[in-house]
């Protein structure tokens, strides 16, 4: 089955660009929509954009001047990158499918990655 | 913008009891746009509920969703020791654009 894993720096410093990477295994990256969500610790989860296969993407507006998400399909990879850091970013990043069932437009994340730490501290 | 609310916060309850867990929206949302997740400590959030009503892949049949406009439910029907966590509702909304979750409720032990 379908096999999500995020990778990148756990430590990044105020002001400087975080950036993650999304590795997805077991299936294509084709024809889906895949999107980053994140959980400040012992928070709840905000979802934080995503990106069609083809890489149109949609933002959270209250992040969207900071995010770009992009997509590598041949290497089955998306990544983010969230720039101007501070303290509030600190978060557990999780990477997760975004299923959409036409013409209901029908939609949930599954599968999800298993959360990659990121603290932004100097 | 929708603003999702969880009740109560913390359920505290047995094994073999059931749980009733509210998800109140601030406009009416569609029912294909809401969703269910279980998430225990150190854990990503998993699928639970779809389109209101629909159970996942692999998801017991105790679980059940319920609801439309601005008032959905999660129903356990019975309680096992793994269904201690938290649980989180999830809607897209059109304008803008986005989607948002609930702040969640505990379900822990009595």
């Amino acid at each position: 089955q379908v096999q999500l894993q995020e990778s990148g720096p756990g430590l990044v410093k105020p002001s400087e660009t975080l950036s993650l990477t999304c590795t997805v295994s077991g299936g294509s990256i084709s024809s889906y929509y895949w999107s980053w969500i994140r959980q400040p610790p012992g928070k709840g989860l905000e979802w934080i954009g995503y990106i069609y296969y083809s890489g149109s993407t949609n933002y959270n507006p209250s992040l969207k001047s900071r995010v770009t998400i992009s997509v590598d399909t041949s290497k089955n990879q998306f990544s983010l990158k969230l720039s101007s850091v501070t303290a509030a970013d600190t978060a557990v990043y999780y990477c997760a499918r975004l299923n959409v069932v036409v013409p209901a437009a029908i939609n949930w994340f599954d599968p999800w990655g298993q959360g990659t730490l990121v603290t932004v501290s100097s | 913008e929708i603003v999702l609310t969880q009740s109560p916060g913390t359920l505290s309850l047995s094994p073999g009891e059931r749980a009733t867990l509210s998800c109140r929206a601030s406009q009416s949302v569609s029912s294909s746009y809401l969703a269910w997740y279980q998430q225990k400590p150190g854990q990503a959030p998993r699928l639970l509920i779809y389109g209101a009503s629909s159970r996942a892949t692999g998801i017991p049949d105790r679980f059940s969703g319920s609801g439309s406009g601005t008032d959905f439910t999660l129903t356990i029907s019975r309680l096992e020791p793994e269904d201690f966590a938290v649980y989180y509702c999830q809607q897209y909304g059109s304008s803008p654009p986005r989607f948002t979750f609930g702040p969640g409720t505990k379900v822990d032990i009595k």
